[in-house]
């Protein structure tokens, strides 16, 4: 199993629609979850931090689910500049600092 | 304004060349990071530091090195020993705690081979 997996899509959706990313992870000993957004040819910024009982920031909901090793992005209302690739961010120690990145799942969002 | 800069933005190597990215944050971040992006492919980590003059080999460190004599700079240099340089670097920065605490990055070095 990869230690960090995502469905690399490209998932095309319309404007307004709903749309869900899903990622798993290996190390069961995982504490630190994150999802990052990733533009054409830019650097990686944190769109949220992900915790256990799940969150939410705007049209954004993250959830984690321990037992299945599984975390998921849900967008909302989904606007033309979501597009973007969504990296899924695991901590590669139990303590450490160190981030395993996923290769990320493609979002297109057409009008 | 607080970040981390990278430069420069755009680096050409010649054959059996050296050459070294600049890593710069004023976060006051303990955690400093250099990860290599190839086109359609995830991060990958060359190599970071926790704390001044303490790094560790990340996946792909051959090739590279770094140092971190300063808590704000982490310069790579990419040597001739790496074979295929061309990529995307990038530069991050975190604070060193427990819990959750994400990476900040750089906008980047693109590096080519001439």
């Amino acid at each position: 199993r990869k230690e960090v997996e995502q469905d690399p899509g490209p998932f095309n959706v319309p404007e307004g629609a709903t749309v869900a990313f899903n990622c798993t992870y290996s190390n069961s000993a995982s504490q630190s979850f994150f999802w990052y957004r990733q533009d054409c040819r830019k650097e990686p910024k944190l769109l949220m931090s992900v915790y256990s009982s799940g969150n939410e920031d705007g049209r954004f909901t993250a959830q984690l689910n321990r037992a299945s090793q599984y975390i998921s992005l849900l967008i909302r209302d989904s606007k033309l500049s979501d597009s973007a690739t969504y990296l899924c961010v695991v901590n590669r120690e139990q303590a450490g600092t160190a981030l395993i990145f996923g290769k990320g799942t493609t979002l297109s969002v057409s009008s | 304004d607080g970040g981390i800069t990278q430069s420069p933005k755009y680096l050409f190597r010649k054959e059996g060349q050296n050459v070294t990215l600049s890593c710069e944050q004023n976060l006051n971040h303990d955690a400093m990071y250099w990860y290599r992006q190839d086109p359609g492919q995830g991060l990958r980590l060359i190599y970071y530091s926790q704390i001044v003059n303490d790094f560790q080999k990340g996946d792909i460190a051959e090739g590279y090195s770094v140092s971190r004599e300063k808590k704000e700079s982490f310069p790579l240099t990419v040597t001739s020993a790496q074979k295929n340089p061309t990529a995307f670097y990038l530069c991050a920065s975190s604070r060193f705690r427990d819990g959750n605490q994400p990476q900040h990055f750089g906008d980047g070095t693109r590096l080519s081979i001439l």
